[in-house]
Parts: structure tokens; sequence; C-alpha cells
């Protein structure tokens, strides 16, 4: 099956600070996805990352606080900026091979 | 957007014994739902999925149904196992390779 690696695996910041997360992947894939998983919750779509344009943002995100780069088929990058203690998650990357989604292992974020 | 719900949040059931999760999708155009296992700390796995030309899918233990019409599907897991233990997430997309909107989930525990 297919591979994302993403890292880092988890990181402590403090407020005002900005971490970019990323994912590599073995193989290309036309879109990642990037997604928040709150803790106890659900994954929640953050945005959909195409190369070579902007990335298409879901409700509720927007690009100032999580700008995303996309600059080859196989690698993606997820900053989060300003970062407060609301912004405390794990943070996802997904890809798709063949019909099937798979997800890099997570970014666990606690922001102090 | 899609909307998908799911229940039940919490489901424990002795191991032998079988267990099933349901969900409900809004939008009408999605074809493509998949059953996501989580384990504490670890990355979504896909444990089986189902599009929408297919009523029932079944692969060893667990299968699941689809009802188009009512916009529901479950996931049957049958002679259930200590090592089932986990979070179950169902999904709805509508295309290949596109975004997936995750249900609330549902902590099952097989208890001895």
């Amino acid at each position: 099956s297919a591979v994302i690696s993403q890292k880092p695996s988890r990181d402590i910041c403090q407020r005002g600070t900005s971490l970019t997360i990323q994912c590599q992947v073995d193989s290309q894939v036309t879109m990642m996805f990037w997604y928040r998983q709150q803790p106890g919750q659900s994954l929640t779509l953050i945005a959909t990352a195409n190369q070579g344009s902007e990335a298409t943002y879901e409700s509720g995100f927007v690009i100032d606080k999580f700008p995303i780069s996309r600059p080859n088929l196989t690698f993606s990058t997820l900053t989060v900026s300003n970062m407060s203690p609301e912004d405390s998650s794990i943070y996802l990357c997904s890809g798709y091979r063949d019909t099937e989604a798979f997800f890099g292992q997570g970014t666990r974020l606690t922001v102090v | 957007g899609e909307n998908v719900e799911q229940h039940p949040s919490t489901l424990s059931v002795q191991e032998g014994d079988s267990a099933v999760i349901k969900c409900t999708y809004s939008d009408s155009a999605s074809n493509y739902f998949p059953w996501y296992k989580q384990e504490l700390g670890k990355r979504p796995q896909l444990i089986i999925d189902i599009r929408s030309n297919v009523g029932e899918k079944k692969d060893q233990r667990i299968a699941v149904t689809l009802n188009k019409t009512a916009k529901h599907f479950s996931l049957h897991i049958t002679e259930t196992q200590p090592e089932d233990s986990a979070v179950y997430f169902c999904a709805a997309s509508t295309g290949t390779a596109s975004k997936l909107t995750f249900g609330t989930g549902t902590r099952l525990q097989v208890t001895l």
C-alpha cells in the first residue's frame, strides 16, 4: 500500500509562532488533503492541495492562517501560522492510491 | 455541503458478539463510502468501502450495507475480538479521489 511520511510527528510550540508540517508520498498523487482532528473528535478537512494552483479551503479555514504549498506531485506542506492554544490538535495529510485514501501518521501539535 | 451523521458514539460488546454502526449522509451525489478504523495514537486505516452501485460488500468478519434511497450505510462486524476495539469512522465523498466528509466516530470496546 502507499506510504505518506509526515513530519514532525509532534511538537510543542509557543503561541504566536508558526509550524510547518511536511508530507512526502512514495508515489505521485494528484490531490492531497489536509485534515485536522481535535482530541477525541472526528477529522475535519482544512483544504485540498493541487499542484500548480492555489489550495481550496473549506469553510472556516483561511489561507493566511493555514498556507499550503504543493511544489510537486509527491510533496506538500501545511503551515499553522500565528498559533494559539486553540490550534492544538492533530494534523493529518492524505492522498489517494487508486480509489483508496491513505493518511500520514499525523502531527500532534500542542500550543502553549 | 455533505453532512454525515454516525451512531452510536460509543458501543460496548462482548467478545464474539456482533457490532453494528450506522451512518446517514445528506448529499445524494455521494457515491463512495469508506470505513476507517483508528487505534489510539495512530492514523486512520481503511477497513472496507462501498460504492453506490453496490448494495452490500463483505470481507471476512466485516460487511458494509448501503441504502441509497434512505441515504444510509452501516458497518457490521461479526464475531468481535478484543483487537477490534478502536474508533471507527464512516465517510462519504462524491467522486473518485475526492475529499472525504467524516462521521463523528464510534468508539467500539470489545470486552472479554
